[in-house]
């Protein structure tokens, strides 16, 4: 079955950088465009990037713009995110999901907790 | 941008009830609208997708109607598992979810 796994959470400083991982298995990863979806603590869900099944294609919220980067490599069946200059605001759990279609999120992984803090 | 609300806030109904919540979209969305249920420390789950199609597997107690700017989501009969804050979402030109419905047993 679909078994997506995030990895590489933590606690940072304000203004450094971290890299989320997101493993995949038990479903073509090459062929679904694949979400990050963020939730701070006791708050909502909220969308943060997006990258098409080959890679080429890559949409951010605004406040991520220019600051994280979504990436793929399907030779390993995995998804990163890349977070540079992290603000105390950024503190969220980080989901993958994968889509077949860009339009919903079908399958989870179970979060990776990211905290900045000085 | 597109603004989602969700009516009511949260919620409390007793088993076998139905419980119905509302999304309202700032623009027409058309049926670009899905429906989520997120339990405590868990991800959220999938239930229903381009606002009315129920995803395999889920209960049928579940559904969803609606177009444009106005959307509902209905527990047919509650149940104790249920208990859970959903989510509407939105597609199209980009993505965004509402606020979220905590559902409690009265």
């Amino acid at each position: 079955q679909v078994h997506l796994v995030e990895s590489g959470g933590g606690v940072v400083q304000p203004g450094r950088s971290l890299r989320l991982s997101c493993t995949a298995s038990g479903f073509i990863f090459s062929a679904y465009a694949m979400h990050w979806v963020r939730q701070a603590p006791g708050k909502g869900l909220e969308w943060v990037a997006v990258v098409s099944d080959g890679g080429t294609n890559k949409f951010y919220t605004d406040s991520v713009k220019g600051r994280f980067t979504i990436s793929r490599d399907n030779s390993k069946n995995t998804l990163f995110l890349h977070m540079n200059s992290l603000r105390a605001e950024d503190t969220a759990v980080y989901y993958c999901a994968s889509t077949p279609n860009w339009n919903y999120f079908d399958f989870w992984g179970q979060g990776a907790l990211v905290t900045v803090s000085s | 941008d597109i603004q989602m609300t969700q009516s009511p806030p949260s919620l409390s109904a007793s088993v076998g009830d139905r419980v119905t919540v509302t999304c309202q979209a700032s623009r027409d969305i058309s049926h670009y609208l899905n429906w989520y249920q997120q339990k405590p420390g868990k991800a959220p789950k999938l239930l229903i997708h381009d606002a009315s199609i129920l995803e395999t597997g889920v209960p049928s107690r579940f559904s969803g109607s609606g177009s444009g700017t106005y959307f509902t989501f209905t527990i047919n009969s509650l149940q104790p598992e249920d208990i859970a804050t959903y989510y509407c979402q939105r597609y199209g030109n980009l993505f965004s979810f509402g606020p979220g419905t905590k559902v409690e047993i009265k």
